[in-house]
This record gives C-alpha cells, structure tokens and sequence, in this order.
C-alpha cells in the first residue's frame, strides 16, 4: 500500500517562530488533506489540496503532485498551534483514506 | 452546526462488558466513519456507513458491531473487547461518501478495556 511519512516527527518552537512541515508520499494520490489534531484529540481538518497553494491566516499549504509531497507552513506560531499535524491521502480504487504519520508541535510561550 | 458530538467521552469496561458508543451530526451529511487511533499513532479507519449503508468495513472483528438508525446517528456496539481494544475511538462524517469531501471529526471517545 501507499507510504505516508512526514517529518519532522517532533518539532519544538518558541512562540512566534514560524515552520515548515512536510509530508512525501510514495505513489500518485487523488487528494491530500492536512489536519490538526489537538492535545485533547479533536481533530479539525485545516486544508483540502490535491494540489496547488492555499493560504488561511496563519497557515499554508502546497502540494506537488507530480512530486509526491505536501508542505505546511505554520507562521508566528501559538501555544494553540501545539498538537499532532496529520497529512492524508487518498487514491483511485482505494476505499481508505491514508493517514501519515504525523508531526508532533509544540510551542513554548 | 458544523458540530459531531460523541458520547461518552470517557468508557472503562471490562472484558465481559457490553457498551455503545455514539455519535451524532445535524449538518444533513450522508456519510459517516468510526476510526481507532491508538496513542502515538495515526487514526486508522474501521467503518464507513454512506446513505445509511454499511459501505466500508476494513476487516475489523466482529466484536465491534456498528449500526446506523438513521442518517444523524451512528452507534458503535461493543462486547467481548481485549485490552488491545483501548484506544481513541473518534466519528466522523463528510457531504456524501467521497474521500474529497472533508470530514468533520467529533471528539472522540477514550476507551479503557481492563
């Protein structure tokens, strides 16, 4: 099946700093997904992008298919961004949707 | 309402026990999903009910008996669990049964099999 990594697996910021999560897949995927979920377990689904860049707030995202990574960009980050960072994917004929493996933030005040 | 809401938060039972948990959304979607997620480790899907129909069941025992009474409303029954069972046990549900759609995440319920 596909392989999902991300990196870092852990990440230590001071409030403020901003960064770079990234997410590689190992084969052609027809959608990507980032999420947050934060330290009590609720997930929110922060961008949908297949590919392309999108920009909410303080975070971004792009996606190079043709590549086979994603990227989040977390900018003059918060204690409130401190959580789990999951990129999934899914593919054509695959009823599931894959889960990476995850970056662990958190931000110091 | 962009809201699902889980019930209960917290479980503890023994291995001998029965317990349902629950899971609802009034945002008119039509898919719904139950997902494990050990600690450390990413959510891993279990179940996917579209249009009130078990649609998806990723070969999860049969110890785990999911039921779908109507299109707000998803239970996941348990009997007979193994401490391996404990986890983070979160619902789910998105427009329709695509993979596009995005999924909004209830908050999950932490189970404890003892």
């Amino acid at each position: 099946g596909i392989q999902v990594e991300q990196s870092p697996p852990d990440l230590i910021l001071q409030e403020g700093a901003n960064s770079t999560l990234r997410c590689n897949f190992s084969d052609s995927v027809n959608n990507l997904q980032w999420f947050h979920q934060n330290p009590w377990g609720q997930l929110i689904n922060l961008f949908y992008i297949p590919s392309g860049t999108k920009q909410n707030g303080r975070l971004s995202a792009t996606t190079v298919a043709t590549e086979r990574y994603s990227l989040l960009y977390i900018s003059s980050s918060q204690t409130t961004d401190s959580g789990v960072y999951f990129c999934a994917v899914d593919q054509t004929g695959a009823n599931n949707l894959f889960f990476g493996t995850g970056t662990r933030l958190t931000v110091i005040p | 309402d962009t809201e699902v809401t889980q019930t209960p938060k917290h479980l503890v039972m023994g291995m001998t026990n029965k317990k349902s948990l629950k899971c609802e959304q009034h945002m008119g979607h039509r898919a719904m999903y139950w997902y494990k997620q050990k600690a450390k480790k990413p959510p891993e899907l279990m179940f996917v009910y579209s249009y009130e129909k078990l649609s998806i069941n990723e070969s999860v025992p049969s110890r785990f008996s999911p039921e779908c009474p109507n299109s707000s409303l998803l239970n996941l029954h348990l009997h007979a669990l193994q401490p391996e069972d404990s986890a983070l046990y979160l619902c789910a549900s998105s427009q329709a049964g695509q993979w596009r759609d995005t999924q909004y995440f209830g908050p999950g319920t932490r189970l404890t099999v003892l």
